[in-house]
């Protein structure tokens, strides 16, 4: 079946510009995550959606990072007033939320570059 | 705080041969470990895990082990193919937290 897929692929924006990601998980699942990889570094958990439930926003960097879900499917990530340190790659994952499983299925990510 | 750490950014194996991964974490709340194979321009997808009540899983030519008492977990992987040249990452998972914590990855290269 259909994996995650995530648009675009690629982004070059310039600082202070706004930016938005978007994310589709796979059909069925009902938790939905945002990831960065910085470049040399490991993944950088952002936020986190399950079901109706508030989403988890703990890892979100600064107030210019925001990101909604609609429908219980797709995901926008949206950065406002891009700053250079933004650039990375923006990885979504989606996964059923089954207790004692934590297998997370990744997209292909969306490199962001601020210029 | 780098709770998730692995501390060779990378490893070269012969073909055939065996490769172990490392990663140790610090966190003692951590109850569900995971490894990710990650190519490039592609995202990380999921190989194996084990939960704390274990300390072995085996999955094919992937072997992890987990030593709870020294906080460290390993993947094994035997016999080694040039296939498996990718970045391996380790991540960790708290009761009742959904996300992950990642470790920065090992780019294990196989050479045939």
């Amino acid at each position: 079946g259909a994996g995650v897929s995530q648009s675009p692929s690629n982004k070059v924006t310039e600082k202070g510009k706004d930016v938005e990601l978007r994310c589709d998980p796979i059909s069925g699942h009902t938790a939905l995550y945002w990831y960065r990889q910085s470049l040399g570094q490991g993944l950088e958990f952002l936020i986190y959606f399950q079901g109706n439930s508030a989403p988890d926003k703990s890892g979100l960097p600064s107030d210019r990072f925001s990101a909604e879900r609609t429908g219980g499917s797709v995901s926008t990530l949206t950065i406002q007033r891009t700053q250079q340190e933004d650039s990375a790659v923006y990885l979504c994952a989606s996964s059923r939320f089954t207790s004692g499983s934590y297998e997370q299925y990744f997209g292909p990510g969306t490199r962001l570059t601020v210029t | 705080d780098q709770q998730v750490k692995q501390n060779s950014p990378s490893l070269s194996v012969q073909e055939g041969r065996i490769s172990i991964l490392n990663c140790d974490y610090t966190n003692s709340m951590f109850d569900y470990f995971l490894w990710y194979k990650k190519y490039p321009a592609e995202g990380p997808t999921f190989l194996i895990s084990i939960s704390s009540i274990k300390d072995k899983n085996e999955d094919g030519r992937f072997t992890v082990f987990l030593n709870k008492s020294a906080k460290h977990l390993s993947l094994h992987i035997v016999p080694s193919q040039p296939g498996d040249s990718a970045v391996y990452f380790c991540a960790a998972s708290a009761r009742g937290f959904q996300k992950l914590v990642f470790g920065t990855g090992t780019r294990l290269l196989v050479s045939p």
